[in-house]
């Protein structure tokens, strides 16, 4: 299952509310599919499993929703900390994937 | 706590191989799923394979780069997982992150290494 995430950079104001979008090649309902956000030299952070449930520890201004083969992570009212790279990842059946990711940054 | 940590990165020569440890406390080892993640500078993550648990047969899955040249293991005992890597060629410099995950009471956990570098140069 190929991943792809869209837009590749999206531009946004703290405050504001950001939508991203990943795009799966097949249909694989809405379980086992996670999302991560990344800081430059730092690991990953698990946000999003199983399309909709929060990882522990996560502000409920993460949220994901979809299934079948549209996915999305959306974050309300972006704090200055939000601002990195999110990546979707698919964990069904082997191999399991990454999407590109996408950039957001603070415009 | 939970902590991961990984080691073995270093420099090795297109064709060598290297071994990477995944040390992990603060959670029962047993229990979880173990992956093995890399991402080549300034690109994005790659999956490399899973260490599956004693009650999922012991099994291991490979991303299509690992499959026939890399090898998951793991050692309940010591807490530890292994990737043992053959072939290893200059586009798989990155820094490979053990990541591991278990259900709580809470959910589905997920713990992420700080990664170990691998430079595949000559």
């Amino acid at each position: 299952i190929v991943l792809t995430q869209s837009p590749g950079t999206l531009s946004l104001s703290p405050g504001e509310g950001a939508t991203l979008s990943c795009r799966a090649s097949q249909n694989f309902g809405s379980t086992y599919l996670a999302w991560y956000q990344q800081k430059p030299g730092q690991a990953p952070r698990f946000l999003i499993y199983d399309t909709s449930s929060r990882a522990t520890g996560i502000p409920d201004r993460f949220s994901g929703s979809g299934s079948g083969t549209e996915f999305t992570l959306s974050i309300s009212r972006l704090e200055p900390e939000d601002f990195a790279v999110y990546y979707c990842h698919y964990y069904g059946s082997s191999p399991f994937t990454f999407g590109q990711g996408t950039k957001l940054e603070i415009k | 706590e939970v902590q991961l940590v990984e080691s073995g990165g270093g420099l090795v020569q297109p064709g060598g191989s290297l071994r990477l440890s995944c040390a992990a406390s603060g959670f029962t080892f047993s229990i979880a799923w173990i992956n093995w993640v890399r991402q080549a500078p300034g690109k994005g993550l790659e999956w490399v394979g899973r260490s599956n648990r004693k009650t999922d047969g012991e099994t291991v899955q490979y991303g299509e780069p690992a499959k026939g040249r890399f090898t998951i293991s793991r050692d309940d005992s010591k807490n530890t997982v292994y990737l043992q890597m053959n072939s290893l060629q200059t586009d798989e410099t990155a820094v490979y992150y053990c990541a591991a995950y278990y259900y709580d009471d809470s959910g589905l956990r997920g713990f992420w290494g700080q990664g170990t570098l691998v430079t595949v140069s000559s």
